[in-house]
């Protein structure tokens, strides 16, 4: 078993809704939990980061993570074409960018 | 500013033939990696350097070599290519705070085919 599972995908979803994508882990020792985005043919780049449990909102996207569950969520309100893209979840337990484990990546298209 | 610069954007090579891939960050970050893209599987540590003069392995070292001389240079070494290598190479950086906020700083990525 992955320690981190996200569903691939593909997701596609008109314009203007609400997107909401997920990850589970099995490892309780992560405390730090990013979402990156990444663009076609691109590096990804990190969209949102958060520290233990709660919620954490910028803008259009909230991160959400619930650790008793071993779920995070990134919520994306007002969708838009540009929000195109393959995001992907990871964690870290141990300080350290080496421990960083990442989920597949799910790949979203907003369709005008 | 650039910021992570790979080189090159895409190569095809044959089985057997060696190359390595550039990277360079101008960030003066102490930690850089590297990493694998495969569908399905997301991205894999390969090596990581911690600082110029230190490396280490990541979760697939197999078939790989980095070396660090300095703090804004990473190359991976391709020793013998196999088709199992054909894949998306992501070279990355970071502060290393040491306080969980590891924001990675990533290239725009080499394409590599080896047939």
């Amino acid at each position: 078993q992955k320690e981190v599972e996200q569903d691939p995908g593909p997701l596609s979803v008109p314009e203007g809704v609400i997107v909401s994508l997920n990850c589970t882990y099995s490892n309780s020792a992560f405390q730090y939990f990013m979402w990156y985005r990444q663009y076609s043919r691109k590096g990804p780049e990190l969209l949102m980061y958060t520290y233990s449990s709660g919620n954490k909102e910028d803008g259009r996207f909230t991160a959400q993570v619930d650790k008793s569950s071993k779920y995070i969520s990134l919520f994306i309100r007002d969708s838009q074409p540009s929000d195109s893209a393959t995001y992907l979840c990871a964690m870290l337990g141990i300080q350290g960018a080496q421990k960083l484990v990442f989920g597949q990546g799910t790949r979203l298209t907003i369709n005008p | 500013n650039a910021g992570v610069t790979q080189t090159p954007k895409f190569q095809v090579l044959k089985t057997g033939q060696s190359m390595t891939l550039q990277c360079a960050q101008d960030m003066n970050h102490e930690y850089m990696s590297w990493y694998r893209q495969d569908p399905g599987m997301g991205l894999r540590l390969i090596h990581y350097s911690v600082g110029a003069g230190i490396t280490d392995q990541g979760e697939v070292p197999n078939g790989y070599n980095v070396s660090r001389s300095t703090t804004e240079d990473f190359p991976l070494r391709l020793l013998s290519a196999a088709p199992s290598q054909t894949s998306v190479y992501f070279c990355a950086s970071s502060y290393s705070q040491g306080d969980g906020n590891e924001k990675l700083f990533f290239g725009s990525g080499t394409q590599l085919s080896v047939l």
